[in-house]
């Protein structure tokens, strides 16, 4: 079942912060976060794995609730670089699936 | 490391045809790799989840006899796109994880496969 992801499109000013949801209707093993840039292939960004979990590098941090159903990505004064489509993908039964993605635009 | 290399990257046949797209795990072995689907501007949908040695996993609505998925070595999957026809033109990507890097390591892709079928 894939993740639902939200919002679908956000476009932001250099130096703006950026939230990206991704929930599913059960416990996941774990959600992973992707960004693609156009015509490119996704590139891992972080794994979650623990309920309650929050990492990140550099600015940009996700959280994982305790409940293991709801990732978030945060983004902080994003830079041009950071533009691009932003997946969550979610772990179950030994498959991966993805959210419909989030179309990120940072402007200068 | 884990590097994984799909070829080819673009691809155009006539209607009719097979295709086969490879992708290979460089610097690791990959017991298991999937293959995904994206039309675009949209998310990658998975169609199968190939396994090394044994019969791949097809998501429900996938044709299993026409996307033939060959998993024969650690290292490498096939996915040939059997009597394509137009409408099985989109970008075609596989996925991969090393598994001895530990578990906070995701999946690496390969470049994809923009496979149009004239």
């Amino acid at each position: 079942q894939q993740p639902v992801q939200s919002p679908q499109a956000v476009i932001l000013r250099e130096g703006e912060d950026a939230v990206i949801n991704c929930s599913s209707s059960k416990a996941l093993y774990s959600v992973h976060w992707y960004r693609q840039k156009h015509g490119e292939a996704p590139v891992f960004l972080m794994i979650l794995l623990k309920g309650g979990e929050q990492k990140g590098h550099d600015k940009i941090s996700a959280s994982f609730n305790e409940k293991k159903q709801q990732s978030s990505l945060y983004l902080t004064a994003s830079q041009l670089s950071y533009s691009g489509t932003y997946f969550c993908g979610t772990e179950d039964n030994n498959d991966m699936r993805f959210g419909a993605g989030t179309r990120l635009t940072v402007k200068p | 490391g884990a590097v994984v290399s799909q070829h080819p990257s673009r691809v155009i046949c006539k209607s009719g045809t097979s295709v086969k797209i490879e992708c290979r795990s460089l610097d690791f072995q990959a017991t298991t790799m999937f293959w995904y689907r994206q039309f675009p501007k949209q998310s990658l949908m998975l169609m199968a989840t190939s396994n090394e040695g044994s019969k791949a996993t097809y998501e429900q609505g996938v044709e299993k006899d026409k996307f033939l998925i060959n998993h024969a070595s650690l290292t490498l999957s096939t996915l040939t796109v059997t009597s394509a026809h137009p409408e099985d033109s989109s970008f075609y990507i596989c996925s991969a994880r090393d598994l001895l890097k530990g578990v906070n390591y995701g999946y690496t892709f390969g470049s994809g496969t923009r496979l149009t079928v004239v």
